[in-house]
């Protein structure tokens, strides 16, 4: 039968480079938004995350921005090592009871060459 | 337990038979999910339970997906009669109450021939 391929967006860095892994939302309901990693066979392993009266939020080595007006919110990865190629994906609980309703995005693949 | 444990991590069943996948979350997590993730995609919502409570299944694709926690700790998920497009990834998760983070388990990955 037919088959047909996934096209997920790809970031390809060399070791030691910055990463930026983006994202655009269209619903403005959520007042929280996560970033989560998946390494090949694993589930998805919560990265960061940033409410929505906050603009920057930093943690080890990643920082995330969300710029509400645009509905944008990017993750950067300083000094990516190759432990971080994995799929990346960005969620927020829209129009949820709970925060762990989640609606994640696309994702993109980050490969991290040595 | 140390982490969201799901059996069994592979399941290849024919079509039209039932199925039962068991999640056992994060112990003291009183909140649970169940996700079903295609390959390539992000996970998308089936239900979740806070302690034995069951208050939002919107997002199970039919009234052939139905989910259980008795007991306010494991759970399973059961599909009845099962179809080729049920073959999917399907992970659960958990956490401490409705508004931390989630911990997912490593997922059951189901084949329906």
């Amino acid at each position: 039968g037919e088959s047909v391929g996934l096209h997920l967006p790809t970031l390809s860095v060399q070791e030691g480079d910055n990463s930026i892994i983006n994202c655009a939302y269209s619903n403005s309901a959520s007042d929280y938004f996560i970033w989560y990693k998946q390494e090949s066979g694993k589930g998805p392993q919560f990265i960061i995350d940033i409410r929505s009266n906050m603009d920057k939020r930093q943690g080890q080595r990643v920082t995330v921005l969300l710029n509400k007006t645009v509905k944008h919110l990017s993750l950067q990865i300083a000094a990516t090592q190759p432990g971080d190629s994995a799929v990346y994906f960005c969620a927020g609980p829209f129009g949820g009871t709970s925060y762990g309703k989640l609606t994640f995005g696309q994702g993109t693949i980050l490969t991290v060459h040595p | 337990g140390a982490g969201v444990s799901q059996s069994p991590r592979y399941k290849v069943t024919k079509r039209g038979q039932d199925v039962t996948l068991r999640c056992d979350p994060i112990s003291s997590h009183a909140t649970l999910y169940w996700y079903q993730q295609a390959l390539g995609q992000g996970p998308e919502f089936l239900t979740y339970f806070n302690y034995e409570a069951q208050p939002d299944k919107s997002g199970l694709p039919s009234d052939r997906f139905s989910a259980e926690r008795p007991e306010g700790s494991i759970s399973t998920l059961t599909i009845q009669r099962t179809e080729q497009r049920d073959s999917a990834m399907y992970r659960c998760a958990s956490s401490a109450d409705l508004n931390e983070k989630l911990f997912f388990g490593s997922g059951t990955q189901l084949s329906v021939l």
